[in-house]
């Protein structure tokens, strides 16, 4: 079965630091993963998807994420974080080819201070 | 043009009652989940339907029931509802295949007292 774990419950930065969020997942076979990002009292929203091709990805709002396979790890990162970035990030796999169990993490919550 | 939209946003209920919460699609999309997230913000799959078949069912005890009228609707019924059933509840879209990944609708926030 596939799993997914984020090593950081709670990440407090100061504007302009630099970000990075670690997710390493457990699945054997071909994934997809995803980064979402849900802002204090709205929905997920996708920031941005790893299928195939280039391990960096780069997403909205200036993430970026590296698939590192040997590693199982799909790190999320931003150089610059900026106070409206303050909001729950999850990392999710589902088994490439079928999209019947999207599997999240629990979730690490980023609080930027202006 | 909201592209999953659920209905209601909010749902105060006392325990034992029985509710449901409607979801829709537009983007037509062949498979709808129900997720539910707690207090700790766990976000965990219920149910998963493609093309009104339902998929997965993660052991979600039966006074919750799914129904898929048509592939752009998925709604959830829960029976006899406890202090425990107090999360929020998203439903969510996806294309069957590719990987692509999933829409989730607004939320609806269930509180049980």
């Amino acid at each position: 079965a596939q799993s997914v774990s984020q090593h950081n419950h709670h990440v407090i930065l100061s504007e302009a630091a630099s970000l990075e969020l670690g997710c390493n997942y457990s699945y054997g076979g071909t994934v997809n993963l995803f980064w979402y990002v849900q802002y204090p009292g709205q929905h997920l929203q996708l920031l941005l998807k790893y299928f195939s091709g280039d391990p960096l990805v780069k997403g909205i709002k200036g993430f970026e994420a590296e698939f590192i396979k040997s590693k199982f790890s799909f790190n999320l990162r931003k150089p610059s974080v900026q106070w409206s970035d303050t909001a729950e990030y999850f990392c999710a796999v589902n088994s490439g080819g079928s999209n019947y169990k999207l599997t999240f993490g629990k979730g690490t919550l980023l609080t930027v201070n202006p | 043009d909201t592209a999953v939209s659920q209905t209601p946003k909010y749902l105060v209920t006392q325990m034992g009652n029985d509710k449901s919460i409607k979801c829709e699609q537009n983007l037509g999309h062949d498979t709808m989940y129900w997720y539910k997230q707690d207090s700790k913000k766990f976000l965990k799959i219920m149910f998963s339907y493609n093309n009104k078949e339902l998929i997965i069912n993660e052991t979600v005890p039966n006074r919750f029931s799914p129904k898929s009228p048509d592939k752009a609707h998925l709604n959830l019924h829960i029976n006899s509802l406890e202090l425990g059933d107090s999360a929020v509840y998203f439903c969510a879209s996806s294309q069957r295949e590719g990987g692509t990944e999933a829409f989730f609708g607004q939320g609806t926030r269930l509180t049980v007292v």
